[in-house]
């Protein structure tokens, strides 16, 4: 089946270093998602991606849909303490229903 | 809108015992899903639903039941609760799919379940 690998799995970071997080599927997607969770929160939807080599800025914020449809990024430029928690990508298949989560990455940042 | 609420927050069941967990929705959405969190892990699709009458298993759906009836309601069944369906359970409802639209991922607060 589907399986959406993140890395890595935790990143701790100085407050004002950059970040990035990465997002491998094992099949073509039709759109990926990010997500961001809080300690102790639900995940929020950050942006969709859906078109091969696809870039979406936000802020500080950049994301990136590789030409495959295989994977993607999300990078923080300039980390700020606000952006702790953990980021998910979530992606699904070309013919699927079904919307599978990566594993997430955790980013601690120190102020 | 109240968007995505569920019931109730927190419980404690002892092994074997059943319960469900409810999950509403008030945007018209398709698209609902459940998701369970263990500590430190990412989020695994348990069942989903394309609409009303219309459901079928996520990567994990041993153990549980759904239904959907209506487009608002999607409960969770656990038919026999065991340690391991200790988790945070996530019920989440978007729009299906349409060319043009986002995809947004609305999810519910969680319910924390804590099976003895």
């Amino acid at each position: 089946g589907q399986q959406v690998m993140q890395i890595p799995q935790y990143q701790h970071v100085q407050e004002g270093e950059d970040f990035t997080t990465y997002c491998n599927s094992s099949t073509t997607l039709s759109n990926i998602q990010w997500y961001k969770q809080r300690p102790g929160g639900h995940p929020v939807f950050l942006i969709q991606l859906v078109k091969s080599g696809e870039v979406k800025k936000q802020k500080r914020l950049t994301f990136q849909f590789g030409e495959a449809k295989k994977n993607s990024s999300l990078h923080i430029t300039a980390t700020q303490t606000t952006d702790v928690g953990t980021y998910f990508c979530a992606g699904r298949g070309d013919s699927s229903y079904k919307l599978i989560f990566g594993s997430g990455t955790r980013l601690l940042v120190r102020p | 809108n109240a968007g995505v609420t569920q019931t109730p927050k927190f419980q404690v069941l002892k092994t074997g015992q059943s319960m469900t967990l409810q999950c509403a929705q008030d945007m018209n959405h398709e698209y609902m899903s459940w998701y369970r969190q263990d500590p430190g892990m990412g989020l695994r699709l348990i069942h989903y639903s394309v609409g009303a009458g219309i459901t079928d298993q996520g990567e994990v759906p041993n153990g549980y039941n759904v239904s959907r009836s209506t487009t608002e309601d999607f409960p969770l069944r656990l038919l026999s609760a065991a340690p391991s369906q200790t988790s945070v359970y996530f019920c989440a409802s978007s729009y299906w799919p349409r060319r043009g639209l986002q995809e947004t991922q609305y999810f519910g607060p969680g319910t924390r379940l804590l099976v003895l």
